[in-house]
């Protein structure tokens, strides 16, 4: 199946940096999507972003399918941000997501 | 915006009784559920999908006969853990789709399972 890997791992921030998060996957995707899941273990969708480029406040993300990637940017990062971020991708006609190794994000004071 | 609401939040099993798990979506009929399991600090992994009516497909090396999936209608799932094993233990997510556009996947707030 589709392997789907993520970097950095874990990332440690003081607030008010930026950050940018990325996305590898090996095969072609038809979905991709963006979450957060806070400590709480509850998963927010952030982009549907199968391709090109989106803007939400602080949060952006590009997906060049092409070249098999994703990239989540964060930008003035608050403690709020804290959590895991998790990227998931479909292929062909099968509605079922693989999500990624994800990246575990502290935002410190 | 929709919601999933998933229960229980917690629970504490003996080992060797069956625990059930209910994903209700509150706003929309869900034609595809979803069921993944988390270890700790670890991914999502696919345990199986269900459509209303009909049988769940179980990811590979997900035993059928252990994790019990129903989707009896469109705004109801659940996963029944048969004869809990401390193995068993671990957080349980379901996840639920209306319609088949590529967006549109809400979660719910995931069952932790403990099984002493």
């Amino acid at each position: 199946g589709i392997q789907v890997e993520q970097s950095p791992p874990d990332l440690i921030l003081q607030e008010g940096a930026n950050s940018t998060l990325r996305c590898n996957f090996s095969d072609s995707v038809n979905n991709l999507q963006w979450f957060h899941q806070n400590p709480w273990g509850q998963l927010i969708n952030l982009f549907y972003i199968p391709s090109g480029t989106k803007q939400n406040g602080r949060l952006s993300a590009t997906t060049v399918a092409t070249e098999r990637y994703s990239l989540l940017y964060i930008s003035s990062s608050q403690t709020t941000d804290s959590g895991v971020y998790f990227c998931a991708v479909g292929t062909g006609t099968a509605s079922k997501l693989t999500f990624g190794t994800g990246t575990r994000l502290q935002v410190t004071l | 915006g929709a919601v999933v609401s998933q229960h229980p939040s917690r629970v504490i099993c003996k080992s060797g009784t069956s625990v059930k798990i209910e994903c209700r979506s509150l706003d929309f009929q869900a034609t595809t559920m979803f069921w993944y399991r988390q270890f700790p600090k670890k991914s999502l992994m696919l345990m199986a999908t269900s459509n209303e009516g009909s049988k769940a497909t179980y990811e590979q090396g997900v035993e059928k006969d252990k994790f019990l999936i129903n989707h009896a209608s469109l705004t109801l799932s659940t996963l029944t853990v048969t004869s809990a094993h401390p193995e068993d233990s671990s957080f349980y997510i379901c996840s639920a789709r209306e319609g088949t556009g590529g967006r549109g996947y809400t979660f719910g707030s995931g069952t932790r399972l403990t099984v002493v």
